[in-house]
């Protein structure tokens, strides 16, 4: 079984360009959500995909936006890039079902904006 | 969401228990307790979650005040592997839309 994976490992950037990073989701997850970790603090929810809808978004302004495939892989992407967006970007894929709705992460982005 | 107050570190000897406590006095009658830690490097995983009795499972146990008002992660036997972020949760969702504190960093001596 696949974990979760994210592309590119690190990316570096200048401020108002636009980015793009990938998830593929653990096999047979349907849901997918994303966080953003700045340096020493916890991660922050960004928004959510489920069956390829947004299913719930934290406070994070419209320039971040997101899209799942049918195969239930996923994008984040951030227009008009700032400097203080630079963090790591974390994906979660899980399977929401009567049980637990437990979150698999993968190792994250590390997004540099300069 | 309700938040969580968690002290910013703590340390352990190997082989030792560790208690990491967190405290959450807003907590609402629906919230649940999650724990997810984050090793160096990685992605946070889950370790456990409660809503008012006690559990435990392979990795860890949590022990939940009568109240609700506060819950410790327990680690039985620090490992080295154990050292880490741990994040008290509360999210009526379960499990889902996690919204994340500074958690604790946990260190353990050899």
């Amino acid at each position: 079984e696949t974990g979760v994976t994210q592309s590119p490992t690190h990316l570096i950037k200048t401020r108002g360009q636009q980015v793009t990073l990938r998830c593929s989701s653990q096999s047979g997850h349907n849901t997918v959500s994303w966080y953003q970790q700045a340096l020493g603090q916890g991660p922050q929810f960004i928004f959510q995909y489920y069956r390829e809808e947004e299913n719930g978004r934290g406070n994070f302004p419209p320039r971040f936006s997101g899209l799942q495939f049918p195969n239930y892989s996923s994008e984040l992407n951030v227009n008009a890039l700032e400097l203080d967006d630079s963090a790591l970007y974390l994906c979660a894929s899980s399977f929401p079902s009567s049980g637990y709705n437990e979150q698999f992460f993968g190792p994250g982005t590390r997004l540099t904006v300069l | 969401d309700a938040k969580t107050t968690q002290p910013n570190s703590m340390e352990s000897n190997e082989e030792e228990p560790v208690h990491l406590p967190c405290n959450h006095s807003t907590i609402s009658g629906t919230d649940y307790i999650h724990w997810y830690r984050q090793l160096p490097s990685q992605g946070p995983e889950y370790v456990i979650h409660g809503l008012t009795s006690n559990v435990n499972n392979r990795m860890a146990s949590l022990a939940i005040a009568e109240d609700r008002k506060s819950s410790t992660l327990i680690l039985h036997r620090a490992t080295l592997r154990d050292a880490a972020v741990y994040y008290c949760i509360l999210s009526w969702e379960y499990g889902n839309k996690l919204v994340f504190g500074a958690g604790t960093i946990l260190r353990v001596k050899s």
